[in-house]
């Protein structure tokens, strides 16, 4: 079963900030939360990963509360391509966890 | 940039059939994963591959479903015989072993129609 739970869907304006949430408030120590997102009729794409700390890279900025049982994963500057389905992951780096996926956040960026 | 490579892209096939899917993985990945995603859901876990051995294959249906991957290099899922249900897009996906394991790299995808 997904540790993660995620709105089904939400909708943000072209050139504006979306904020996708996740809540995870089973997360144990040793897990990292994951983003991937899959564009229609695509396999999907990592995006980002932390453990505790809040990242950026170029894709994406990923927000952790400091309790550690929720994050937002923020596109700061939304584009029509950044529609697609949403996932936000918890994983352990152990040897035997597996990546499962829940149902996510379907994003639709509107012109 | 490498990709994961997979195909064919789309089959359709009667019920009662085989089917075959291919998969060659980013060269230097050792892990390799099998997904099936049905319409609407996200994808599920089928079979991990450590170089050619299964690490995990507890979700593959194994009554119809095979998986191989003999060199520990590209790899293929077979089912026979294929059933409605079996429609889905089927999705390879590649890790580096020891490198950030949770970062996958996924191909497109083989979608399947069973008629």
């Amino acid at each position: 079963d997904a540790k993660t739970t995620q709105p089904p869907s939400m909708d943000c304006a072209e050139g504006r900030a979306a904020n996708l949430p996740c809540n995870h408030s089973t997360i144990s120590g040793n897990e990292y939360v994951y983003w991937y997102r899959q564009i229609h009729s695509q396999g999907p794409q990592y995006i980002i990963h932390g453990l505790k700390n809040n990242e950026t890279n170029e894709m994406a900025s990923l927000i952790i509360t400091e309790d550690r049982k929720s994050s937002t994963l923020i596109l700061p500057h939304a584009t029509l391509r950044d529609t697609a389905v949403y996932y936000c992951i918890v994983l352990s780096l152990n040897r035997d966890d597996k990546i499962i996926f829940g149902k996510g956040t379907r994003l639709h960026i509107l012109p | 940039e490498a990709e994961v490579a997979q195909s064919p892209r789309y089959k359709i096939t009667e019920k009662s059939q085989a089917v075959a899917f291919w998969c060659d993985p980013i060269s230097g990945h050792a892990t390799l994963y099998w997904y099936r995603q049905i319409l609407g859901q996200g994808p599920e876990l089928l079979v991990q591959f450590q170089d050619e051995s299964v690490v995990d294959d507890s979700q593959l249906p194994k009554d119809r479903f095979s998986a191989e991957r003999l060199k520990g290099v590209d790899s293929t899922l077979k089912i026979q015989p294929a059933e409605l249900g079996d429609s889905a897009m089927y999705l390879c996906a590649s890790a580096l072993r020891g490198g950030n394991t949770g970062e996958l790299f996924f191909g497109e995808g083989s979608r399947l129609t069973v008629l």
